[in-house]
C-alpha cells in the first residue's frame, strides 16, 4: 500500500463542473504539497499547506491533519484545467524529502 | 514560469554513457532537489543539497551522483546508463532547508 493515495485515478468532467480531487496519507506529516502537471511535463506548485485551506483563484486547498486527508477543489472547471494533479507530503520521518501520489489525471471537455 | 532553470530540454544517448544534467535554482533559493519521473516508478525524489551540503538522500542509484556548487547551481550526474534510466528528470527548488518547492521543466533523458 502506498503511503499516499489519490483518488479518483481519473475523472473526466464537462467544463463548468465542480471538481474534488482527494488525497489520504498513512504517516505523520508536516505539509503537503499539491502540484499540477501538465501534458508537455512540466510541474506547478499550487498550493503549500500544513492546516486549514487555501485558496487560489479556482483552486482550493483543504486538509484535516488528524484525519490524515486533502482536498483539492476546482471550481468552474475550464478545459485548461486538463492535466494530471500531484499531491505531496513531507512525511515527519522524512523531513525535506517528498512523498509522492501516484497522481490523477483530470480531462475537462467543453 | 517557476525561476528554475534546466538543461538539456532533451538528451538521448547510448547504454553505458554518462550525462550531466544541469539545474539553477530560483534567486535567492538555497535548496535543490533532484527528482525522477519515470513510467512505471511515478516521481522519486532523489537527493537534495542545501547551500552546497548534501542534506537528504533517497532512491539514488550509486550510478548517480551529484552536486551543488559555490553559486548554488547543481549537477546531476548520471552514469553506465541502462534502458532504465529513461525519465523525466526534475530539479527543484525552495528558500530554506524545508519549504514550498518549485519545479524545473525537467529534462528528459532517453537511453536507447
Amino acid at each position: 500500500k502506498n503511503e499516499v493515495e489519490q483518488s479518483p485515478q481519473n475523472l473526466t468532467a464537462q467544463e463548468g463542473e465542480f471538481i474534488t480531487i482527494n488525497c489520504s496519507y498513512s504517516v505523520g506529516i508536516s505539509a503537503l504539497h499539491w502540484l499540477q502537471q501538465h501534458p508537455g511535463g512540466g510541474i506547478v506548485s499550487l498550493f503549500m499547506l500544513s492546516s486549514g485551506k487555501k485558496k487560489h483563484g479556482r483552486l482550493i486547498a483543504t486538509i484535516n491533519i488528524q484525519e490524515k486527508h486533502s482536498s483539492l477543489h476546482i471550481t468552474a472547471s475550464h478545459p485548461r484545467d486538463s492535466a494530471v494533479y500531484i499531491c505531496a507530503v513531507f512525511m515527519k520521518t522524512s523531513g525535506s524529502r517528498l512523498t509522492f501520489g501516484e497522481g490523477t489525471q483530470l480531462t475537462v471537455n467543453p | 514560469d517557476s525561476g528554475v532553470t534546466q538543461t538539456p530540454k532533451h538528451l538521448i544517448t547510448a547504454t553505458g554513457q554518462r550525462v550531466t544534467l544541469r539545474c539553477s535554482p530560483r534567486s535567492g533559493d538555497l535548496s535543490v532537489y533532484w527528482y525522477q519521473q519515470s513510467l512505471d516508478q511515478g516521481l522519486q525524489f532523489l537527493i537534495q543539497y542545501y547551500n552546497g551540503e548534501e542534506r537528504a538522500k533517497g532512491n539514488i542509484l550509486e550510478r548517480f551522483s551529484a552536486q551543488q556548487f559555490p553559486d548554488l547551481h547543481s549537477e546531476l550526474n548520471l552514469s553506465s546508463l541502462e534502458l532504465g534510466d529513461s525519465a523525466l528528470y526534475f530539479c527543484a527548488s525552495s528558500v530554506g532547508r524545508f519549504g514550498e518547492q518549485y519545479f524545473g521543466p525537467g529534462t528528459r533523458l532517453t537511453v536507447t
